[in-house]
């Protein structure tokens, strides 16, 4: 049973924002949502995390649903840099492990 | 601040051989994770430690072996390597001083076996 669930592409116009959706309907109630970006098969880069409120930092900004069964990744003006694939985890069973799930690939486009 | 460095980036391997994955952090992190990535999928656990001396498996841990005697390194071991673990492998480490910090990855081992 996957623990969170992206689609598996999306395009974006630069300049514009990208909006990245994650499903991740078990999340329990003290469990973070966390998102990673992964470019060119490099190591996972870390974006944003949050558990109940929307987030913003410099990278990006997100908005959790009020129930917490999904969340929105929102990069506000996509670069042709932010093209790579978006990985929405959550903890497993409140342990020491976390799901990655297969992520979504953005492609940015002129 | 180095954070998260993997050695070697790139080796290939005969079935049957063994190596060592390296891997060490300076931001004195107690939690270290070790994941495998093959093409197009998402990255699978393989084994994570949560401080010196302590060491537990992961989703994948069959064909490999871990030991964690300090608190920077935390080597992976494949004792007879397959090809099934042709894979990028990748090192994390967490601070846990508070549960919900995140996971700072190394820029990965690309191991092929021939």
């Amino acid at each position: 049973d996957a623990k969170t669930t992206q689609p598996p592409s999306m395009d974006c116009a630069e300049g514009r924002a990208a909006n990245l959706p994650c499903n991740h309907s078990t999340i329990s109630g003290n469990e973070y949502v966390y998102w990673y970006r992964q470019i060119h098969s490099q190591g996972p880069q870390y974006i944003i995390h949050g558990l109940k409120n929307n987030e913003t930092n410099e990278m990006a900004s997100l908005i959790i649903t009020e129930d917490r069964k999904s969340s929105t990744l929102i990069l506000p003006h996509a670069t042709l840099r932010d093209t790579a694939v978006y990985y929405c985890i959550v903890r497993v069973d409140n342990g020491n492990q976390f799901y990655f799930g297969t992520g979504t690939s953005l492609t940015v486009i002129p | 601040n180095a954070g998260v460095t993997q050695t070697p980036k790139f080796r290939i391997l005969k079935i049957g051989q063994s190596m060592t994955l390296q891997c060490t952090q300076d931001m004195n992190h107690n939690y270290m994770y070790w994941y495998r990535q093959d093409p197009g999928m998402g990255l699978k656990l393989i084994y994570y430690s949560v401080g010196a001396g302590i060491t537990d498996k992961g989703e994948v841990p069959n064909g490999y072996n871990v030991s964690r005697s300090t608190t920077e390194d935390f080597p992976l071991r494949l004792e007879l390597a397959a090809p099934s673990q042709t894979s990028v492998y990748f090192c994390a480490s967490k601070e846990d001083r508070m549960g919900n910090q995140p996971q700072h990855f190394g820029d990965g081992t690309r191991l092929s076996i021939l």
